[in-house]
């Protein structure tokens, strides 16, 4: 069955630098989300992502973060200058259309030190 | 802005119980509703999702229903088995239909 990956599965950064997280979302997939959970509270919305442009994105989703989806496979998150609180993990999804269910990939456990 | 509500935050159960898990939203203009599993350290598992339109689905051993109106949505997991143990989250898509709001969870324990 197909699903949505990840990598890597953790990624430890020093304090303002730049991480790239990866994901490939299921092939014939349209819609592409960040989500974040930061560790014992809820998971949050952080973006959306169609036809190459940007759909939503939350409030938390300020101009350190950036999304990309530089080839016909994946699916980037850019944050461009770590801050501790940025220590989570990070969730990829994909739908097929906007009203279809969200498959979320294993996840990017981010920590900044 | 919507807020998702889950209660009871965490149950335990002898397996073999029914039980039901309950979800509820503020803001009723909501375009579709999926609850979720999520293992310990591991990613989301879709289990069902309900159209605005919709009353209720079914998989297996699960059934959602939604209620718009009233702003809520239950999972009923009959026959628990210590499989079920996992922590069970509703997401409800607002009416923009591209941003999705998550309730805090509720933790299972199905006891062997």
């Amino acid at each position: 069955e197909p699903e949505v990956t990840q990598t890597p599965s953790h990624q430890v950064t020093q304090m303002g630098q730049e991480v790239i997280l990866r994901c490939v979302p299921i092939s014939n997939h349209l819609y592409f989300y960040w989500y974040r959970q930061i560790l014992g509270q809820k998971v949050e919305f952080l973006v959306s992502f169609y036809n190459n442009e940007i759909s939503e994105k939350s409030e938390i989703f300020d101009d350190q973060f950036s999304v990309e989806r530089p080839d016909g496979s994946n699916f980037t998150l850019k944050i461009r200058s770590t801050k501790l609180e940025d220590s989570a993990m990070y969730f990829c999804a994909s739908s097929v259309g906007a009203s279809d269910t969200q498959y979320f990939g294993p996840g990017t456990r981010l920590t900044v030190l | 802005k919507q807020e998702v509500t889950q209660i009871p935050a965490a149950l335990s159960v002898p397996e073999g119980e029914n039980l039901v898990l309950n979800c509820s939203f503020t803001d009723s203009a909501i375009y579709n509703l999926q609850w979720f599993r999520q293992d310990p350290g591991k990613g989301l598992t879709s289990l069902l999702l309900i159209q605005s339109s919709q009353r209720e689905q079914t998989s297996g051993r699960l059934n959602a229903s939604l209620d718009k109106s009233s702003g809520r949505s239950t999972l009923y997991i009959a026959a628990s088995q210590p499989g079920d143990s996992a922590t069970y989250l509703c997401a409800v898509r607002g009416s923009n239909f591209n941003k999705f709001y998550f309730g805090s969870g509720t933790k299972l324990n199905v006891k062997p």
